[in-house]
């Protein structure tokens, strides 16, 4: 079975303050894919970022950065000088590769708040 | 417009009335998704629709029933729901159903049942 874990329910930082969001994973393929999402108050869901599980390398997008490991199945988000626009639930998700479904699975969810 | 669109944003509704929620993509893709958000909850699928035909049926109570009369529009209709049915209703689309393909969001539907 798969599962996601984002153990971190709520997280409040100051402004400029760097912040790292955990996502802990679970499957049993050998071929996954990991997903972070953002929901802010307005409610869509705004896709950030697609790992595959063949591909370990950390990548880095302006202020945000993700940290893949598979010998601790965790796929981290990192957010550098946070700014108030980044309040929001950060969802990670993960999908496996099979004939049908390309189910996400998503975690719980972690709601980032940053204050002025 | 681009990307998935939903309507209406809001609604409210009684427990007797039967009402439908609309999501148009403009994407071109091929696989279309309903998803209920409730509050402090995971994300959880509903239904699944691939060119048109429903590959995932989620154990949704048959009080909700999903419409795909083309790869674009996914209606999903609503009739004597209850209040534990309050939520924000979610449309998705991707490119294809195998995984590995990103799932964009429509805005949500913000239901309440009285």
């Amino acid at each position: 079975a798969q599962k996601v874990t984002q153990a971190q329910t709520e997280i409040s930082v100051v402004e400029k303050e760097d912040v790292t969001l955990d996502c802990v994973y679970e499957t049993r393929d050998t071929t996954y894919y990991l997903f972070w999402y953002k929901q802010p108050p307005s409610g869509e869901l705004v896709f950030l970022i697609r790992r595959n599980s063949f591909d370990e390398q950390n990548e880095i997008s302006g202020r945000y950065s993700w940290n893949f490991q598979k010998s601790t199945s965790s796929f981290n988000f990192t957010i550098t000088a946070s700014q108030v626009v980044d309040s929001a639930v950060y969802f990670c998700a993960l999908s496996v590769f099979y004939n049908q479904g390309g189910k996400l699975i998503f975690g719980q969810g972690t709601e980032l708040s940053v204050k002025p | 417009e681009t990307g998935v669109t939903q309507t209406p944003r809001h609604l409210v509704m009684g427990m007797t009335n039967k009402k439908s929620l609309k999501c148009e993509q403009h994407l071109g893709h091929n696989a279309m998704y309903w998803y209920k958000q409730s509050a402090k909850k995971p994300l959880e699928l509903m239904f699944v629709y691939n060119f048109k035909e429903q590959t995932e049926n989620n154990s949704v109570p048959s009080r909700f029933s999903p419409e795909c009369p083309n790869s674009s529009h996914l209606f999903l209709h609503l009739h004597t729901l209850q209040p534990e049915d309050s939520a924000l209703y979610l449309c998705a689309s991707s490119q294809e159903l195998a995984g590995g393909h990103e799932q964009f969001f429509g805005p949500g539907t913000r239901l309440t049942v009285l």
